[in-house]
């Protein structure tokens, strides 16, 4: 399958402590999206990286949040100090230069207990 | 601010009646639009784009939405439901600039028997 994956797909962690997630976007795909949805919600933006620069983040993506895409491949996002508002979906996309359609991976479920 | 408004939060129809999902996006030059599908436990899905060619734009599963600038609307139908139509149905709009995806707050189509 050469989709978009994410690991882990479920996180369970107590407050405070730190959490990474993973994102392999599809192999020829510049551009790389971190997005997150809550309960009921639509996914809302964090941040995206077109090769290895990250040229946007959300103003939801607090000092406790990081991403990274060092080689321009894959990439992580990490959460430190979680907290219970943190506890999501955490959707990882990817898609060609700039205007075209983003492919989505099955998210890592976050709970923060 | 750029944003997307789904008009109805949840949508029943009887399977065989037309399907109509509605989507307004605030006004914007070179809007691209799309809708995604989401079933329950599985990944964001594409059903179709309109990236300002033709305004009538077909898309899978017999679906298609027409792009009225006019209106700024972007409302997605379906001649006649399936079972399988129930999902969670998102209308998305990207400005030229960034690519970010701007969701709307999701549709849940249920479709009766």
């Amino acid at each position: 399958d050469t989709g978009v994956s994410q690991d882990p797909r479920h996180k369970i962690t107590k407050r405070g402590q730190n959490v990474t997630f993973r994102c392999d976007p599809i192999s020829e795909h510049n551009r790389l999206y971190w997005y997150r949805q809550t309960l009921g919600q639509g996914p809302e933006f964090l941040t995206y990286f077109q090769n290895e620069a990250q040229l946007e983040k959300s103003r939801l993506l607090s000092d406790r949040f990081s991403a990274e895409r060092p080689k321009g491949s894959f990439s992580t996002l990490e959460i430190q100090r979680t907290e219970q508002g943190d506890s999501a979906m955490y959707l990882c996309a990817s898609s060609l230069v700039r205007g075209y359609e983003q492919y989505f991976g099955p998210g890592t479920r976050l709970t923060v207990t | 601010a750029q944003s997307v408004t789904q008009l109805d939060s949840h949508v029943s129809v009887s399977e065989g009646t037309p399907v109509l999902l509605r989507c307004n996006y605030s006004s914007s030059y070179s809007p691209s639009l799309f809708w995604y599908v989401q079933h329950p436990n599985k990944g964001l899905q594409l059903l179709l784009k309109y990236t300002s060619a033709a305004t009538l734009v077909k898309g899978i599963n017999g679906f298609e939405a027409e792009f009225k600038k006019s209106e700024t609307s972007f409302h997605l139908t379906k001649p006649s439901a399936h079972m399988s139509d129930a999902a969670e149905y998102f209308c998305v709009v990207s400005y030229e600039g960034t690519y970010k995806y701007i969701f709307g707050t999701g549709t849940r189509l249920k479709v009766l028997a």
